[in-house]
């Protein structure tokens, strides 16, 4: 049974720091993988999709990077905002393209 | 979120009732989930289609049944809610395998049973 892990469940920083936010999974057999952004009490804003085949994606301050081999992914936030205070959520596709399985996040805080 | 809407938004409703939650997209996409948030577990899957009247049951499915009689909407049915099944309901859309896959997420429904 797929089982994903987010590190650190919590994390504050002051403006301007650049932070690595990791998700691990144990079944390398993955369609792709997707990183979200949740507010408190809103839904789900995806950031990042990256397939199995790739490495990494980019989007303006964010980088994803995949490692399917050894089961982990980082996302990276440069220079970060209080605007990117959320609770960002790592989920996996499985091969058939029939489940998402989450993990259970990383709440971020970031201070002005 | 575009392309896909939840309703309601909120509702509030006694043990032992039925209720019937609603996803519409306008993506013409192949597949739909149901999921539930609770504190301490995450997003877990209930039920998902794959295409009219091709439903399959997810990690939590006991307690609901779905239905999709026509690729846009997807329902999710609580044939007698217990307080149990108070979280918040999210419903997804999936891209094809050849489009990548992704997901997209609805804004979410509220359940309370009281």
């Amino acid at each position: 049974k797929q089982e994903v892990t987010q590190i650190p469940a919590a994390l504050s920083v002051p403006e301007g720091e650049n932070l690595v936010l990791n998700c691990s999974f144990t079944d390398s057999a993955i369609y792709n993988l997707q990183w979200f952004r949740q507010d408190p009490g809103k839904g789900l804003t995806s950031l990042l999709l990256i397939q199995s085949s790739q490495r990494e994606q980019t989007s303006g301050r964010l980088n994803a990077s995949l490692d399917k081999s050894s089961g982990r992914s980082t996302l990276y936030i440069a220079a970060s905002q209080p605007g990117d205070s959320a609770t960002y959520l790592c989920a996996v596709s499985n091969q058939a393209g029939t489940a998402l399985i989450f993990g259970k996040g990383t709440t971020l805080s970031v201070s002005s | 979120d575009a392309g896909i809407t939840q309703s309601p938004r909120h509702k509030v409703t006694e043990t032992g009732t039925p209720v019937t939650l609603r996803c519409h997209q306008t993506e013409n996409h192949r597949y739909m989930y149901w999921y539930r948030q609770d504190p301490g577990h995450g997003l877990r899957l209930i039920h998902y289609s794959y295409g009219v009247k091709d439903t399959d049951k997810g990690e939590v499915s006991d307690g609901y049944s779905v239905s999709r009689s026509k690729t846009e909407d997807f329902l999710l049915t609580l044939e007698s809610a217990t307080s149990s099944q108070t979280s918040v309901y999210f419903c997804a859309i999936s891209e094809s395998m050849a489009e990548g896959g992704g997901y997209t997420f609805g804004s979410g429904t509220r359940l309370t049973v009281v």
